[in-house]
């Protein structure tokens, strides 16, 4: 089977604009969440994307937003970029959602803001 | 709100001696995963504890879950070098879909040879 896979990887931005990542998960696994990794924070929670529906969110503000497809593939979009948003973003899948089995850890998108 | 603490943040040992990582959560957890993060990697999984007490073992590695299931350990045997990495516990609080996995801060191990 095909692992987590996550587009881009690298990504350069500047303040103010806005990103949109992608996360396809191991086929048949129907939940992805999303991370952000930082240095400092370690892996912080974003949402967690169950059959199309946002089923758990983090502490993240609005800027932050996410959707699912009916193919399970999964976007994470982030408006008005900051300068702390640079981070590694990683999705995770999972058969029936984060906590009840194993999450599968695409490589990420390494983001950096300028 | 819900925590996963972890310490130490960060451990030096030389190749052969052993090494300890302690996760403590500040609320009862359904089960706790344990995951492990190379360098410039992604976490991949490990193991999973569900039992109060359960003890799991993966060659040189033992991993326990605390009878209170607010706490748990991982230790590494006659570490190596390839055993380089943040591990990371994470651990499940709520349930069904309202469940979330809450991870810890992370231990970052380093191995000399």
């Amino acid at each position: 089977k095909a692992g987590v896979t996550q587009t881009p990887r690298y990504l350069i931005k500047t303040r103010g604009q806005q990103v949109t990542l992608s996360c396809s998960p191991i086929s048949g696994h129907r939940s992805v969440s999303w991370y952000q990794q930082t240095p400092g924070q370690g892996l912080q929670f974003l949402f967690e994307y169950f059959s199309e529906t946002q089923r758990n969110k983090g502490n993240f503000p609005g800027r932050f937003s996410g959707r699912q497809f009916s193919n399970s593939r999964s976007e994470m979009n982030v408006s008005t970029l900051e300068l702390g948003d640079s981070a590694l973003y990683l999705c995770a899948s999972s058969l029936r959602g984060m906590g009840a089995d194993t999450q599968y850890f695409g490589p990420g998108t390494r983001l950096t803001v300028l | 709100g819900q925590q996963v603490m972890q310490i130490p943040q960060y451990q030096h040992v030389q190749e052969g001696e052993d090494f300890t990582t302690y996760c403590n959560s500040s609320t009862t957890l359904s089960n706790i995963q344990w995951y492990k993060q190379r360098p410039g990697g992604h976490p991949v999984f490990l193991i999973q504890l569900v039992k109060s007490g359960e003890v799991k073992k993966q060659k040189r590695l033992t991993f326990q879950f605390g009878e209170a299931k607010k706490n748990s350990s991982l230790h590494i045997t006659a570490t190596q070098t390839t055993d380089v990495g943040t591990y990371f516990c994470a651990g499940r609080v709520g349930g069904g879909a309202t469940n979330k996995l809450i991870f810890g801060t992370g231990t970052l191990l380093a191995v000399q040879p």
